[in-house]
């Protein structure tokens, strides 16, 4: 079976500091991961992914996120966050169903509420 | 162009009745999933279609059922609810069952 862990429930931060969002991951099979972000009472917002190839992806508002298989990780960085990005962040992984035909369930982490403060 | 949409977007309901959910997908995408999500708690995968075949479940109760439709919408039915079924229900759509997800902006469903 699959899990995520995502190390910090909560992480406070100064405006135009630095951040880093840490999650690992447990899977004896392949994995696609993704970084989802929650505003208050909205649905979930699709960051960044990886799918495969380069382990460092860029994704929107900034933000990017480093795959590291060795480590089982794939924490989110951004070098200056901002009042706005104030929200839940979620790591999540997916893994091919038992035929191999789909990657379509979604693991997720318990979430990250990031705030910042000015 | 239009993301992923979901009726209703708040629900009150009495313990033992029915309800059912319903979600729009992106324009072209022919997968959906569905994702329950407890105050406090990520998203809990409960089923995905694809092209109108399920293509995967999660570890829910017989209560809870879904369909796609041919225009690749899709229902999602949960039958003698329980107050424990009181949660935010996502729907999410994808290209194919091998693509990234994206989210509509979810029913509150309140079981009292």
């Amino acid at each position: 079976a699959q899990s995520v862990t995502q190390l910090d429930s909560q992480v406070p931060v100064f405006e135009e500091a630095p951040v880093e969002l840490r999650c690992n991951y447990s899977s004896s099979v392949s994995v696609y991961l993704f970084w989802y972000v929650q505003y208050p009472n909205q649905g979930l917002q699709l960051l960044l992914k990886y799918l495969s190839g380069s382990t460092l992806v860029k994704g929107i508002n900034g933000f990017e996120a480093e795959f590291n298989k060795s480590q089982t990780s794939f924490h989110l960085r951004k070098p200056s966050v901002h009042i706005s990005d104030t929200a839940e962040y979620f790591c999540a992984l997916s893994t091919p169903n038992a035929g191999g035909t789909s990657y379509g369930k979604l693991t997720f982490g318990q979430g990250t509420i990031l705030t910042v403060h000015p | 162009d239009a993301g992923v949409t979901q009726s209703p977007t708040h629900l009150i309901k009495t313990r033992g009745q029915h309800v059912t959910l319903r979600c729009s997908p992106i324009s072209g995408h022919k997968s959906v999933s569905w994702y329950q999500q407890v105050l406090g708690q990520g998203p809990q995968f409960i089923f995905q279609y694809y092209e109108k075949e399920e293509r995967g479940r999660g570890n829910f109760p017989d209560r809870f059922s879904a369909r796609q439709f041919p225009n690749y919408s899709s229902e999602l039915n949960v039958n003698a609810l329980l107050l424990g079924d009181s949660a935010l229900y996502l729907c999410a759509s994808s290209f194919g069952s091998r693509y990234e997800q994206y989210f509509g902006p979810g029913t509150r469903l309140t079981v009292t």
